[in-house]
């Protein structure tokens, strides 16, 4: 079965450091992959996404992420953190192409430290 | 332009009751989905529909939840009987086309069902 694992259900960095939120997927073809945020009261956003061609994607808000397909991995990474980064992040993938019939990882929740 | 819509923001119902939980898509979005995140858990598909029909509605739990979009607008999705392990967020979602064009999925707020 298909599935997306998110490992660390809680990350911390300071403010100023390199955010990494791992993801890995296992998918028995190649899938869309997917990064959402969710600030607190809000709805999820679109981050980034990848689909096809160049397999390092930026997203908004300074957040990128590489699809490795030999290692089945899609890590979303920030430089630099800030203060309004503090949110839960989920990964996601769209096995069946054309739809967003999404498996999501259980979420990493980021908070960041003055 | 106004994005999805989620009426109510909370319920807490009693075991037994019946809730509805409403959904307002994006104006002229053919595609809604419906998606439930249990307790901390990864958030589940439930339901597609394109327009009025129900595409795919393989992730439903089982014959309690029935969902509806008639006239290709809004989506209702009822709960009757709620059963404790019901309590979650519900969320939905449009879009005008697919993935594939490049068409972004819009996510509601979410409606937290908490059933005691």
């Amino acid at each position: 079965a298909q599935s997306v694992t998110q490992l660390g259900s809680h990350v911390s960095v300071s403010e100023g450091a390199l955010v990494l939120l791992r993801c890995n997927y296992s998918s028995s073809v190649p899938p869309y992959l997917f990064w959402y945020v969710q600030y607190p009261n809000q709805g999820l956003q679109l981050l980034l996404k990848y689909t096809t061609g160049a397999t390092l994607v930026k997203g908004i808000n300074g957040f990128e992420a590489e699809f490795k397909k030999s290692e089945t991995s899609f890590h979303l990474t920030k430089p630099s953190a800030h203060m309004s980064d503090a949110a839960e992040y989920f990964c996601a993938v769209s096995p069946l192409r054309g739809t967003y019939k999404y498996i999501f990882g259980t979420g990493t929740r980021l908070k960041v430290l003055a | 332009e106004a994005g999805v819509t989620q009426f109510p923001s909370h319920s807490v119902i009693e075991k037994g009751q019946t809730v509805t939980l409403r959904c307002d898509p994006i104006s002229g979005h053919d595609n809604l989905y419906w998606y439930r995140r249990v307790m901390g858990k990864e958030i589940k598909f439930l339901l597609h529909f394109v327009k009025e029909s129900k595409q795919d509605e393989s992730g439903m739990p089982n014959n309690r939840f029935l969902a509806e979009r008639t006239g290709g607008t809004y989506s209702t999705l009822k709960v009757q009987p709620a059963e404790l392990e019901d309590s979650g967020v519900y969320f939905c979602a449009s879009s005008q086309g697919i993935v594939d064009r490049g068409e972004k999925l819009f996510f509601g707020s979410g409606t937290q069902l908490s059933v005691l």
